[in-house]
């Protein structure tokens, strides 16, 4: 079945290191996103791709880093500038026409 | 860039239809009006989208005013199950930024 695929669904890593989330989507669609989502709160926009080789900040972009070499996937790298990172992060893709946007299931990474 | 505003929080009665407003004053001429709800910690579920007409499917029916400044989702027959987060989002004119806001936290009470 097609679908995105997030991975690891959950996680936990020290204060410091840098963690990669892997987001990875068999729909050939060409936009994907990355947001968070804080205990009781929206979903903010990290990261948004277009087109494979490029990509845009969103609202909260500072510590947070992607890479679009391949159409299917769409890693997130949390960095140890992220000053708070502890979230549920979720992927999405979105293709034309249809106006439809898919999400995975999301990961939660907790910092200790 | 097209901002929407909604309601932080909303209370339906079950069997009785929500009606959940959100305002885009901003919007373009191109720009979709989406809605998505959240239950828990999974991820968003779509459940419309229109540009002008008001719309309908087997989940809800999405009312947009002439000016499209703001829209209604309704659920006609709101259930205990359709207790979520519902975002109203837009579409940003030729690119595909998507942003959610706080959403209307809808709480279906028996």
């Amino acid at each position: 079945d097609g679908g995105i695929t997030q991975s690891p669904k959950y996680l936990f890593r020290k204060e410091g290191q840098n963690v990669t989330l892997s987001c990875e989507q068999n729909l050939n669609h060409d936009a994907m996103y990355w947001y968070r989502q804080d205990p009781g709160q929206g979903l903010r926009l990290i990261y948004y791709s277009q087109i494979v080789n490029d990509f845009q900040k969103g609202d909260i972009a500072e510590g947070y880093s992607v890479s679009r070499e391949k159409k299917e996937s769409f890693p997130l790298t949390v960095t140890s500038a992220q000053k708070n990172p502890t979230a549920f992060y979720l992927c999405a893709s979105y293709r034309e026409p249809g106006n439809t946007i898919y999400f995975g299931e999301g990961s939660w990474l907790t910092v200790v | 860039d097209a901002k929407t505003t909604q309601p932080t929080s909303m209370d339906c009665a079950e069997g009785r239809a929500a009606n959940l407003p959100c305002n885009h004053s901003t919007i373009s001429g191109n720009e979709y009006v989406y809605w998505y709800r959240q239950i828990h910690s999974q991820g968003p579920q779509y459940i419309i989208h229109g540009l002008k007409n008001n719309e309908t499917n087997e989940m809800a029916s999405l009312i947009i005013t002439e000016d499209r400044k703001s829209s209604t989702l309704i659920l006609p027959h709101a259930t205990l199950r359709d207790t979520a987060v519902y975002y109203c989002i837009v579409r940003l004119y030729n690119n595909n930024d998507m942003r959610f806001g706080a959403g209307t936290r809808l709480t279906v009470k028996p």
